[in-house]
């Protein structure tokens, strides 16, 4: 099933709550990534990590926060300081080589605050 | 940074016909241009992608093709079939020093084949 799970499948939130998204990957990949998905926007990218302790802001990373301490798993957590969350949440892994390859999707999440 | 057009936001076929989706780029150092296809409520899997160093790529009913000089790329569905129906998303990406690649999306077009 692609080797890259998320959870929870649907998450209720809150306003003024903060929430963590789970992304887990077993396919040794060095980079991971998260994107936001709204209707008819397409996906925008959050934040991504090349290695383990690193990562970078992507286009819409206010409101947003990230850890990468292990190869594994890059959860994000979505703060109170993100104003409109609900949406749909993508976590991909890639490689990581020089050459762009295909970045391989999770299930997703889908957020709604109440 | 990057930004991606594509068009149309809709579209409706007929079963048997053809489908064409457009997408154009922005910045030139775009290397690497993959199509997604996205079920009702799934993931985005990737169909084809195609480099910045070959002019078209095909397999079997999909083929893509890159015009660099015009910073546009489209994918093209022959003989469709209702399992076509979907979203599909292009996507331009330039390689992140270190690893890895920043995938900027298009905002999708909504295929319908219609029986």
């Amino acid at each position: 099933d692609g080797g890259i799970t998320q959870s929870p499948k649907y998450l209720f939130r809150k306003e003024g709550q903060n929430v963590t998204l789970s992304c887990e990957q077993n396919l040794n990949h060095d980079a991971m990534y998260w994107y936001r998905q709204d209707p008819g926007q397409g996906l925008r990218l959050i934040y991504y990590s090349q290695i383990v302790n690193d990562f970078q802001k992507g286009d819409i990373a206010e409101g947003y926060s990230v850890s990468r301490e292990k190869k594994e798993s890059f959860p994000l957590t979505v703060t109170s300081a993100q104003k409109n969350p609900t949406a749909f949440y993508l976590c991909a892994s890639t490689p990581g080589r020089k050459t762009p390859n295909e970045q391989f999707f999770g299930p997703g999440t889908r957020l709604t605050v109440l | 940074g990057e930004n991606v057009e594509q068009h149309p936001s809709t579209l409706s076929v007929q079963e048997g016909d053809s489908a064409v989706i457009k997408c154009t780029y922005s910045d030139s150092a775009s290397n690497y241009f993959p199509w997604y296809k996205q079920e009702l409520g799934k993931r985005p899997q990737l169909i084809i992608d195609i480099r910045s160093n070959v002019g078209e790529k095909k397999d079997q009913r999909i083929a893509v093709t890159l015009n660099k000089t015009a910073k546009h790329f489209s994918l093209h569905i022959t003989e469709t079939q209702p399992e076509d129906s979907a979203v599909y998303f292009c996507a331009a990406s330039n390689r992140v020093t270190g690893g890895g690649n920043k995938l900027t999306f298009g905002t999708g077009t909504q295929l319908k084949v219609e029986l």
